[in-house]
């Protein structure tokens, strides 16, 4: 079965400065999609970024980049310019054809005024 | 906004009560999923729905039952509820039938607090 590991509870980071998230997964799949969710306190599940397998450029939205590495089967959210506005948990998650999303156990960060 | 309407907002119960959770997807959404998360945890997948036909099931309890209707909307029956129960239950559609690459948009979800 497919896994997906955050093997940072937690992350801090200033304002302004730039900030990475770790994400690893387990799959045997060749063709697959990669997601970053973000759930501010509020609980709504929000979409952040999301990556095909099968494209070796890294997705882009705004100050929010993914370093996508295959062989490695890492996926990394990267935020610059951090704004009070980014504190959340971050999810990573992977998806497989039609199936559903298998999450991570999430990512709290915070953003140090 | 998702365009993904969840009712109630929050439900306060008691333990042995059977409650109903309602999902409307957004518009032209034929697949609803429903995940649970507990206190500080992740998301766990429960059930998931394709123009209404059940297409794949999680860790879900004999408890709980699910369905998707006509309209694609989607109620999660949650019966002699135990206090373990309580959390944050999502509702997520996506277009996906043949597009792999459909993300799943999430409405605010239901929290419900067992007693």
């Amino acid at each position: 079965a497919q896994t997906v590991t955050q093997s940072q509870p937690e992350m801090s980071v200033q304002e302004a400065e730039t900030v990475t998230l770790s994400c690893t997964y387990d799959t045997s799949e060749s063709d697959y999609y990669l997601f970053w969710y973000k759930q501010p306190p509020s609980r709504q599940m929000i979409l952040v970024i999301r990556q095909e397998a099968y494209k070796q450029q890294n997705a882009t939205e705004n100050r929010f980049s993914v370093n996508f590495q295959k062989a490695a089967k890492s996926f990394s959210l990267k935020i610059s310019d951090s704004q009070l506005g980014d504190a959340a948990m971050y999810f990573c998650a992977y998806k497989q054809g039609a199936q559903k999303l298998v999450f991570g156990q999430g990512t709290r960060l915070t953003i140090n005024p | 906004d998702s365009g993904v309407t969840q009712t109630p907002k929050h439900l306060i119960t008691a333990t042995g009560q059977r409650v109903t959770l309602r999902c409307s997807p957004r518009s032209g959404d034929l697949s609803v999923y429903w995940y649970q998360q507990s206190l500080d945890q992740g998301l766990q997948f429960l059930i998931h729905y394709y123009n209404g036909e059940e297409r794949a099931k999680g860790n879900i309890l004999e408890r709980f039952s699910a369905q998707q209707f006509p309209d694609l909307h989607s109620e999660l029956n949650l019966s002699s509820l135990e206090l373990g129960d309580s959390a944050l239950y999502f509702c997520a559609s996506s277009s996906q039938g043949s597009s792999y690459n459909s993300p799943l948009h999430f409405g605010n979800g239901t929290r419900l607090t067992v007693t």
